[in-house]
């Protein structure tokens, strides 16, 4: 069974600052995928990025990257100069094709830009 | 392309009634999935679709709930006889075929049983 784990259900950061959500994940698929979701208080659920773990390069997308670590199974999401828009839930996810890429997803951390 | 759209946005209802939720996918996605997310958790999988064909559910897809997908486009989820512990958001997403692992999420019903 595959599992995801989020430690840090609540941070801060100063707008304009980097903040890192760290992620963890237990799998013995070897094909699969990472997401990195943002809820804002509207409750839409948003990409933000995504990983694919054949890919050894580490996925950015403006602001946003992720630090991939396969060995360790571990997936940080790293967000450089914050801003309030970025106050939300994140949710860490898992997906592989041998279980229909339904996701598995962490508790979230609650993550609150301060102005 | 407007997105994932689900219908009703919020549902109260009394215990023991019927209810039942619609998900309209991105045009020419052909999965479709159900998740359901209880406040201060992840959504959790409740099933899925690849058009029409049903091929996975969840244990947590009790007897009372219910899921169709009857000309591979619009979703329903029809829960019967609900309970206090049915409330919570049920999220529906789908995949298109050449990225079928990756998921785009509607807004969700919001389920509150009395």
């Amino acid at each position: 069974a595959q599992t995801v784990t989020q430690s840090q259900p609540e941070m801060s950061v100063q707008e304009a600052e980097t903040v890192t959500l760290s992620c963890t994940y237990d799998t013995s698929e070897s094909n699969y995928y990472l997401f990195w979701y943002k809820q804002p208080p509207s409750r839409q659920m948003i990409l933000v990025i995504r990983q694919e773990a054949y890919k050894q390069q580490n996925a950015t997308e403006n602001r946003f990257s992720v630090n991939f670590q396969k060995a360790a199974k571990s997936f940080s999401l790293k967000i450089s100069d914050s801003q309030l828009g970025d106050t939300a839930m994140y949710f860490c996810a898992f997906s592989g094709p041998n279980t229909g890429n339904q996701f598995y997803f962490g508790t979230g951390t609650s993550l609150t830009v301060i102005p | 392309d407007t997105g994932v759209s689900q219908n009703p946005r919020h549902k109260i209802t009394k215990r023991g009634q019927n209810v039942t939720f619609r998900c309209d996918p991105i045009s020419e996605h052909n999965r479709l999935y159900w998740y359901r997310q209880t406040l201060g958790q992840g959504p959790e999988f409740l099933t899925y679709f690849q058009n029409e064909a049903q091929l996975e559910k969840s244990r947590l897809l009790s007897d009372r709930f219910s899921a169709e997908r009857p000309k591979g486009s619009f979703s329903t989820l029809e829960i019967q006889r609900t309970e206090q512990g049915d409330s919570a958001m049920y999220l529906c997403a789908s995949s298109s075929p050449t990225s079928p692992d990756t998921q785009y999420f509607g807004p969700g019903t919001r389920l509150t049983v009395l």
